[in-house]
């Protein structure tokens, strides 16, 4: 397996622009999870997906932020509009039954 | 009180010294304990994962978890350059999210 695939792994964009981010998770694995890590926050747990189903969405920030797995083998985590206090990285990690979780690569995001 | 709590470092050491990466927890409901390197640039990556308390070792590396006291310990023998990361705490329970600690910078110097 390739792991969990994340796309794109760098983007820049205005403020006010939409950002759609996007995840494959490993193949087989029925929770999955998007994740922001900063500097001062380190990493925190934006929205968590149990068999496609939304279970946690406590950390997404605020209604700019949304999050959709349409099916078992991708999701989306979309900003609008985005802000440059969203700048990050953002991980989206895939476990079975909330076991060891596995990472993508991530997403650096600048928006300026 | 946080829920994980792990000392940020930095933690510089010699090649070759016995390094020793701690967590503390305050939730005795966590099931899983893991730990993750993550390499400057780079998405965690997973190295240890235990489910009970007690040993679990994987070449230099010696994952312990005491849950009475809830606190877990990452061991790097012999420890290399290439060991220069940071090193999160993760615990977790069956069908919940996991919660990581803030992670520690390690550099091991040549």
């Amino acid at each position: 397996d390739a792991g969990v695939i994340q796309s794109p792994r760098h983007e820049v964009t205005e403020m006010g622009q939409e950002v759609t981010l996007r995840c494959k998770p490993i193949s087989g694995h029925n929770s999955l999870f998007w994740y922001r890590q900063t500097m001062m926050r380190g990493l925190e747990l934006l929205i968590y997906f149990n068999n496609n189903v939304p279970i946690d969405d406590s950390g997404m920030p605020e209604d700019r932020f949304s999050a959709k797995m349409p099916n078992a083998s991708f999701s989306t985590l979309k900003i609008q509009p985005s802000e440059p206090r969203d700048s990050a990285v953002y991980f989206c990690a895939s476990s079975l039954s909330s076991s060891e979780a596995f990472f993508g690569q991530g997403t650096r995001l600048t928006v300026v | 009180q946080k829920e994980v709590e792990q000392d940020p470092g930095p933690l510089s050491v010699p090649e070759g010294a016995i390094v020793s990466l701690n967590c503390t927890y305050s939730n005795s409901a966590f099931q899983y304990f893991m730990w993750y390197r993550q390499y400057s640039r780079k998405g965690p990556e997973l190295l240890m994962y235990t489910y009970s308390s007690g040993n679990k070792e994987d070449g230099r590396f010696t994952a312990q978890v005491d849950k009475s006291s809830k606190y877990i310990s990452l061991f790097i023998r012999d420890s290399q350059p290439s060991d220069s990361a940071t090193y999160l705490c993760a615990m977790g329970r069956y069908g919940q999210n996991f919660v990581f600690g803030p992670g520690t910078r390690l550099s091991v110097l040549p």
